[in-house]
């Protein structure tokens, strides 16, 4: 079966500081994966999506930037982080097939900017 | 552009109350819908779903069904329990043409039960 891992759970950074969030998916191949952010008391926003290697697409201009160096790898960074930046960080990736529209989630990154 | 309304929050209930949450959107061709949920400190979990006009998703003893006459997907419970506390969002895939998928969600709902 499929699993989506996330690290770290929990993450605290001060301002100016670099970010790195790793994504990884397991028991499936070439999957579209997707990075979302949850503001505090909001919902979820797409952040970066990518159908393949080295492939990304950004929903939203900002002070992130997404990386997609292995198949099942996805990787959320930023050189200098914002205040703004803290929230709570979901991947995910899309199944195919009968289950092309549904999207799964890891457990997500919640992380503080100081 | 697509959009998802949820009724705002919070919503707090009596064990063994009934529950609806109110969703609606606005999206180009025919979306699918989703109901997922995050329990507290948890991803997103995929409670329900529906593809196509008149059609009942349901789980757990939720349901919730795709009426596109009024564009609403409003998610029912007959008795909640304790346990179903958590936040849950409305969403739609539009596709669009488009082969990434993009989900757009609603602002969520913060539901809690009490004893």
């Amino acid at each position: 079966s499929q699993t989506i891992h996330q690290w770290p759970a929990t993450l605290v950074q001060p301002v100016g500081s670099p970010l790195s969030l790793e994504c990884t998916v397991e028991g499936t191949s070439n999957p579209n994966l997707y990075w979302y952010r949850q503001a505090a008391g909001r919902g979820l926003q797409l952040l970066f999506y990518s159908v393949g290697i080295g492939q990304i697409s950004s929903e939203v201009p900002q002070n992130l930037s997404a990386s997609r160096p292995q198949d099942r790898q996805f990787i959320l960074s930023s050189k200098k982080l914002l205040l703004s930046d803290s929230g709570f960080y979901l991947c995910a990736w899309r199944g195919g097939g009968a289950a092309k529209n549904i999207q799964y989630f890891g457990a997500g990154t919640r992380l503080s900017v100081l | 552009g697509d959009s998802v309304t949820q009724m705002e929050g919070p919503v707090t209930l009596s064990e063994e109350a009934f529950l609806t949450i109110n969703c609606t959107y606005t999206a180009t061709g025919y979306p699918s819908l989703f109901w997922y949920v995050q329990y507290p400190g948890e991803g997103l979990q995929l409670l329900l779903k529906a593809t196509k006009a008149d059609d009942k998703g349901s789980n757990k003893g939720f349901e919730a069904t795709y009426r596109k006459e009024t564009t609403s997907f409003h998610l029912e419970k007959g008795s909640v329990q304790v346990s179903d506390s958590a936040v849950y969002f409305c969403a739609l895939n539009s596709g669009g043409g488009t082969s990434y998928g993009k989900l757009t969600f609603g602002q969520g709902t913060i539901l809690t039960v009490h004893p």
